[in-house]
């Protein structure tokens, strides 16, 4: 069974500062990968950034970056330069097999 | 914005009826896949289709079903409903072993049951 894990209910966040939100996963599976997703308020999942758990390098995507480590079990996003329209709730996903299992999700409030 | 449609975006039932709501998945996806996701948590897996057949479940009861037609839209279907299933419905599309880097979520169908 694959479980995801993030502790943090809710984060505040400076405008234009940096945010790290944790993760960390448990598997049997040596093939899976990590997702991270953001579900602003109405509803829709909006995929932000993918590992494989055989990528040698960390992912990017702009200001998003992954920061992946295998050994711990920890796939922490990190969002640079945070702006308004960042304020939502995200959420950690593995895929195993052919599914995706979700975190309960952090809210990020991003302060002007 | 996905090219993932799904219909209606909110509805309310009574306990007890059934309730079908539809998902038509991004252009050339083959696979359909359901989640349940109750407030303030994060989304389940309910199932998935591909080729016109379910070939994966979560751990939901058989009142849970789906279909998915040859243009690879899907319906999922809730008999007999139970306060207990009003939630946020998403349907995510993909290609079969693309590994999910190109699942796409629809902005998901609000369900109330009172």
């Amino acid at each position: 069974a694959q479980k995801i894990t993030q502790t943090q209910p809710g984060m505040f966040v400076q405008e234009k500062e940096a945010v790290t939100l944790d993760c960390t996963y448990d598997t049997s599976d040596p093939s899976y990968g990590l997702f991270w997703y953001k579900q602003p308020s109405s509803g829709e999942m909006i995929f932000l950034i993918y590992q494989g758990s055989y990528d040698q390098q960390n992912a990017t995507e702009g200001r998003y970056s992954l920061n992946f480590q295998k050994a711990r079990k920890s796939a922490n996003l990190v969002i640079s330069a945070s702006q308004l329209g960042d304020s939502a709730m995200y959420f950690c996903a593995m895929r195993a097999d052919y599914k995706l299992s979700f975190g309960a999700g952090t809210t990020v409030t991003v302060r002007a | 914005e996905t090219g993932v449609t799904q219909s209606p975006t909110h509805l309310i039932k009574t306990r007890g009826q059934q309730v079908t709501l539809r998902c038509s998945s991004q252009s050339g996806h083959n696979t359909v896949s359901w989640y349940q996701q109750a407030l303030g948590q994060g989304p389940q897996f309910i199932f998935q289709y591909y080729r016109e057949e379910e070939n994966g479940r979560g751990n939901f009861p058989p009142r849970f079903s789906g279909l998915q037609f040859p243009n690879y839209s899907s319906e999922l279907n809730v008999n007999a409903l139970e306060l207990d299933d009003s939630a946020l419905y998403l349907c995510a599309s993909s290609v079969a072993g693309s590994g999910y880097t190109e699942a796409f979520f629809g902005q998901g169908t609000r369900l109330t049951v009172v």
